[in-house]
């Protein structure tokens, strides 16, 4: 089975720019988390997405924003780029909402590496 | 709010010692409580978890402790590795009815085994 995967890998930005990452999550996988994680930070939450609806959000400013589509996979959008931005987003999936099956277990993918010069 | 609380942040051991990771969390409810690792440059993986019916569980090296009336679980690593060098991660989970869950992470601890 495929695992949980980020597209891209890397990317660089600069400042005031958009940028859009994507996740696709495991088979029958229904639940999609977004994460930043910036050097020596931990992993702050960003948003939730079951059955194309976001369920839960971090304490982001409105200008990071997601969605998921009718096949599970999910997107995430950052506009206006700034310095700060420049992070590992990281997406895992799970089972949540599988009912009799979720056994709260996050899958994790590679991450994205977005710089912003 | 609700929030999980890990320490220490950093942590250095000699190849052979025991590490020994805390994690205090807040909303009693939570009932599921997992252990992610995450390598150099990898992806955070879960290696153990415990839930709430259950006060220790083992698995070879590791094992993690739960004292739900302290609201306080553990992370024992024994005879540690170099390759048990990484970030962990508790996390505090609550499971609710319809298929929502609500984790929250606790702000890691970088485990350093040195030769």
């Amino acid at each position: 089975k495929a695992g949980v995967t980020q597209t891209p890998r890397y990317l660089i930005k600069t400042r005031g720019q958009q940028v859009t990452l994507s996740c696709s999550p495991i088979s029958g996988h229904r639940s999609v988390s977004w994460y930043q994680q910036t050097p020596g930070q931990g992993l702050q939450f960003l948003f939730e997405y079951f059955s194309e609806t976001q369920r839960n959000k971090g304490n982001f400013p409105g200008r990071f924003s997601g969605r998921q589509f009718s096949n599970s996979r999910s997107e995430m959008n950052v506009s206006t780029l700034e310095l700060g931005d420049s992070a590992l987003y990281l997406c895992a999936s799970s089972l949540a909402g599988n009912l009799g099956k979720d056994t709260g277990e996050l899958f994790f993918g590679e991450g994205s590496r977005l710089t912003v010069l | 709010g609700e929030n999980v609380e890990q320490h220490p942040s950093t942590l250095s051991v000699q190849e052979g010692d025991s590490a020994v990771i805390k994690c205090t969390y807040s909303d009693s409810a939570s009932n599921y409580f997992p252990w992610y690792k995450q390598e150099l440059g990898k992806r955070p993986q879960l290696i153990i978890d415990i839930r709430s019916n259950v006060g220790e569980k083992k698995d070879q090296r590791i094992a993690v402790t739960l004292n739900k009336t302290a609201k306080h679980f553990s992370l024992h690593i024994t005879e540690t590795q170099p390759e048990d060098s990484a970030v962990y991660f508790c996390a505090a989970v609550i499971f609710f009815s319809g298929g929502y869950n609500k984790l929250i992470f606790g702000a890691g601890t970088r485990l350093a085994v040195h030769p």
